[in-house]
């Protein structure tokens, strides 16, 4: 079975500042997907990035880029300037290539981006 | 981007009595479904995943007769949580994943919250 961890419950940042979060998980497999979620207070679950494990290249989008490390089973999620709007809580989540969609979350780290 | 829809947003039921929430596709065929159920300031927990047409599959330590979930069309699932009770109380989301799905992406609904009194 897959295990997600998101050590850090909860962090903080200035506006504008850059942040990274942290996800390590465990699995016997090779081929898989990597994402990292936001859940605003809304409560609507967004994706922010998704990794390939076969990429070796770290995914980027705009302001969010992971750094990938395959054999150390990280996958960190860096933001850079920091906005307001990025307060939410950001799970970590991982899915096998075979199991049809299935995710494993993380604990998820709540971000609060202070002005 | 794909959308998927729950209703209702929020319920508020006596203890006893059933619920059922609705969880659509609506822009797209949705060939499986996923519950999850969270708690405040914790993650989700998938309940059961369903596919158009057959049985539901659910996650260990979820009951299946407590917590009915149909898949009978390409765009919409059901959960029936049945004899609800106070611990019954929770944030349900449901998400919808098809065959074109980019990456294996999964598509969430807003989530519903489940109130029993």
């Amino acid at each position: 079975a897959q295990t997600v961890t998101q050590s850090q419950p909860e962090m903080s940042v200035q506006e504008a500042e850059t942040v990274t979060l942290s996800c390590t998980y465990d699995t016997s497999e090779n081929n898989y997907y990597l994402f990292w979620y936001k859940q605003p207070p809304s409560r609507q679950m967004i994706l922010v990035i998704r990794q390939e494990a076969y990429k070796q290249q770290n995914a980027t989008e705009n302001r969010f880029s992971v750094n990938f490390q395959k054999a150390a089973k990280s996958f960190s999620l860096k933001i850079s300037d920091s906005q307001l709007g990025d307060t939410a809580m950001y799970f970590c989540a991982f899915m096998k290539i075979t199991s049809y969609g299935k995710l494993t979350f993380g604990q998820g780290t709540i971000l609060t981006v202070h002005p | 981007g794909a959308v998927v829809s729950q209703h209702p947003s929020r319920v508020i039921c006596k203890s006893g009595t059933s619920v059922k929430i609705e969880c659509r596709s609506l822009d797209f065929q949705a060939t499986t479904m996923f519950w999850y159920r969270q708690f405040p300031k914790k993650s989700l927990m998938l309940m059961a995943t369903s596919n158009e047409g057959s049985k539901a599959t659910y996650e260990q330590g979820v009951e299946k007769d407590k917590f009915l979930i149909n898949h009978a069309s390409l765009t919409l699932s059901t959960l029936t949580v049945t004899s609800a009770h106070p611990e019954d109380s929770s944030f349900y989301i449901c998400s919808a994943r098809g065959l074109a799905g980019v990456g294996n992406e999964q598509f969430f609904g807003p989530g519903t919250r489940l109130t029993v009194l």
